[in-house]
């Protein structure tokens, strides 16, 4: 059954300070892994996307890894701020005619001062 | 440049109403999509139109139908309401299926 598991399911830092997200995937074929911000009461927006090549990509301060052989990846956040209290959601597609995508539950972020 | 626009934001429904949530976006994307997001679960999918003129099931399309009605709007209608549908449902647009999504705001729904 294809999956997309993400760890932790909640998680508070201090601002300033660094975290990773982790996302496990059980889902073939693979096509891509995504990374997406969700703001509470908002649609969510791309960070990443990874191809089975690629196993670093950066957005500013946010840093996605891919290890498509553990099928893992990590979402890095350096030097968090206020503005990054939200939910990250790893989105893993499938590919194929259809490129269906399957979202994981994600792990909410709540920066504090 | 607006993105992905869906009316409405908010909306009660008692149990057997219809409604039908509207989406529109300004991209000119080929593909548009409906998920539905529950507490505890990542977005599903409901309906997707690869292109206009074409509408598929995803992966829970039961009580829902949807129209493309043209390239920019995709809107999807419940015709006989029931509590399970209670969720907030995004929309979504694509240059194609297998390029980046751009989602709405969302449309938060309560069926009472």
């Amino acid at each position: 059954k294809n999956q997309v598991e993400q760890s932790p399911q909640s998680l508070i830092i201090l601002e300033g300070k660094n975290c990773t997200l982790q996302c496990n995937y059980t889902v073939s074929p693979f096509s891509n892994l995504r990374w997406y911000k969700q703001d509470t009461g908002r649609g969510p927006v791309s960070l990443t996307i990874m191809t089975f090549s690629e196993n670093t990509k950066s957005n500013g301060r946010y840093t996605a890894t891919l290890d498509a052989d553990t099928k893992q990846s990590s979402l890095h956040i350096t030097a968090s701020q206020l503005s990054d209290s939200a939910s990250y959601i790893c989105v893993v597609s499938a590919g194929g005619a259809t490129n269906k995508l399957i979202f994981g539950t994600g792990t909410l972020l709540a920066v504090q001062p | 440049n607006a993105g992905v626009t869906q009316t409405p934001k908010f909306q009660v429904l008692k149990t057997g109403q219809s409604m039908t949530l509207q989406c529109a976006q300004d991209m000119n994307h080929n593909s548009m999509y409906w998920y539905r997001q529950d507490p505890g679960m990542g977005l599903r999918l409901i309906y997707y139109s690869a292109s206009e003129g074409t509408t598929d099931k995803g992966e829970v399309p039961n009580g829902y139908n949807v129209s493309r009605l043209n390239k920019r709007e995709f809107s999807l209608r419940l015709e006989s309401a029931a509590p399970s549908q209670t969720s907030v449902y995004f929309c979504a647009s694509s240059r194609a299926l297998n390029y980046e999504q751009y989602f709405g705001p969302g449309t938060r729904l309560t069926v009472t």
